[in-house]
């Protein structure tokens, strides 16, 4: 059954540094997400990604952080100078495109194991 | 501000229904209720999705009023397996801003 997988499943950085954490969505799929989870919080959205632009983003996703989909399997998540509270979990999801013409904008999502990010 | 909440925790035993209800009154007009369990450690997993009234497939069903402004999530004949966290998640919208806006979550204890 094809999966969504992320790299590294841990990353530890200084305070200040930039981090890129790394995504493959399942390959057919054309929507793509971020999430983060604080440890013991709720899942929170970040941006959502579709045709090589923002679909939508959260008060969270501020100027530190941008998406990229470099090539046709990578999608990825960069926050340019991490901050204590950036530590969480960080979650990829991708879903296929709807069918039909119901105006909804997302379907089932699948998502991936995980990035645990330590900011010290 | 856009809020969709759901209770803290619920028990339930073996073998019982369980009901879990999600508020979200500010969701955009035309997107799919979705419901998602997570266990720990884990990415959140999909269990059912939804537009307008009732969905069921294989492990649960979906109820959602005309208005939209809530779902209930049924799950019947829980096992002990499926003590987790379970979330909704809706598009909503705040003013011409959307985003996609999980639940507060709800650990649910099965209890043998």
């Amino acid at each position: 059954e094809p999966e969504v997988t992320q790299t590294p499943s841990h990353q530890v950085t200084q305070m200040g540094q930039e981090v890129i954490l790394r995504c493959v969505p399942i390959s057919n799929h054309l929507y793509f997400y971020w999430y983060r989870q604080i440890l013991g919080q709720k899942v929170e959205f970040l941006v959502s990604f579709y045709n090589n632009e923002i679909s939508e983003k959260s008060e969270i996703f501020d100027d530190q952080f941008s998406v990229e989909r470099p090539d046709g399997s990578n999608f990825t998540l960069k926050i340019r100078s991490t901050k204590l509270e950036d530590s969480a979990m960080y979650f990829c999801a991708s879903s296929e495109e709807l069918e039909g013409s119901s105006g909804a904008a997302y379907n089932e999502q699948f998502f991936g194991p995980g990035t645990r990010l330590t900011v010290l | 501000l856009a809020k969709t909440t759901q209770p803290i925790s619920m028990d339930s035993y073996e073998g019982q229904e369980v009901n879990i209800t999600c508020s979200h009154n500010n969701i955009a007009t035309n997107d799919y209720i979705t419901w998602y369990q997570q266990f720990p450690s884990q990415g959140p997993r999909f269990i059912i999705q939804g537009y307008k009234t009732k969905v069921t497939n294989e492990v649960a069903s979906l109820f959602i009023p005309a208005d939209r402004k809530s779902s209930t999530l049924s799950l019947p004949r829980v096992s002990l397996s499926d003590t987790a966290v379970y979330y909704c998640l809706a598009l909503t919208s705040s003013g011409s801003a959307r985003q996609l806006t999980f639940g507060s979550g709800t650990q649910l204890t099965v209890l043998p």
